[in-house]
């Protein structure tokens, strides 16, 4: 039961090109997150969504846009992608009515720009 | 802002001995604390939590942790490591004051052997 799925799993582009990566849900969450996981780094916030008119950046929003076509779908582009943006990406839910922000992960995407 | 350390990057330990992982964070204001487990090729999945009261926290698959406030800890421990048990482990933390983002540390891998 994946309640939260991201397409493509796997992903190699080359420099310059747009890629969107996708991310469905059907836990029924309001918020939404993106995330990139580097070695070493941790997991770090790209793009977060509490409804799909309230989209806000995380830490590293350059280079990367979103969209909140719906509830349950949020979107992450690379508008023309750059060799380091080569990471493992993950989308994360969670719901409005908890204080702690508990979130809840999809499988993530690995991405590979040459 | 907050942030969070997880001092040892990688913690080798033989079958069926016992592990410590630690974390460390640092807040002005109350937290609530987290450990996300990912096992290879997965999406991060929750461990366990400590939101309040008890400053010991049971989690899946055997594993706990301990809050300590004086020290500005939250180390995850398991007194019996499985081979299973190989997995990278984040602590994240997030401010105990409405929606804060969650603030993730740079991951412990944990290398279990026989």
């Amino acid at each position: 039961d994946a309640d939260v799925t991201q397409t493509p799993r796997n992903r190699i582009t080359k420099t310059g090109k747009r890629i969107m990566l996708e991310c469905s849900q059907t836990k029924g969450h309001d918020r939404m997150y993106w995330y990139r996981q580097d070695p070493g780094l941790g997991l770090r916030l790209i793009y977060y969504s509490f409804d799909v008119k309230d989209i806000n950046k995380g830490e590293i929003s350059d280079g990367y846009s979103v969209s909140r076509q719906a509830q349950a779908k949020f979107s992450l582009s690379l508008e023309s992608a750059i060799p380091n943006q080569t990471a493992l990406y993950f989308c994360a839910t969670s719901p409005r009515t908890v204080s702690y922000n508990e979130q809840f992960f999809g499988p993530g995407t690995r991405l590979t720009v040459l | 802002a907050q942030s969070v350390t997880q001092l040892d990057s990688q913690v080798p330990v033989f079958e069926e001995a016992p592990v410590e992982l630690r974390c460390n964070y640092s807040s002005s204001v109350s937290v609530y604390l987290f450990w996300y487990v990912q096992y290879p090729n997965q999406g991060l999945q929750l461990l366990l939590k400590y939101l309040s009261g008890s400053t010991l926290v049971k989690g899946i698959n055997g594993f706990e942790a301990e809050f300590n406030k004086s020290q500005t800890s939250f180390h995850l421990r398991k007194p019996s490591v499985h081979i299973s048990d190989t997995a990278e482990y984040f602590c994240a933390v997030t401010l105990n004051t409405g929606f804060q983002k969650l603030v993730f540390g740079t991951g412990t891998r944990l290398l279990v052997s026989p």
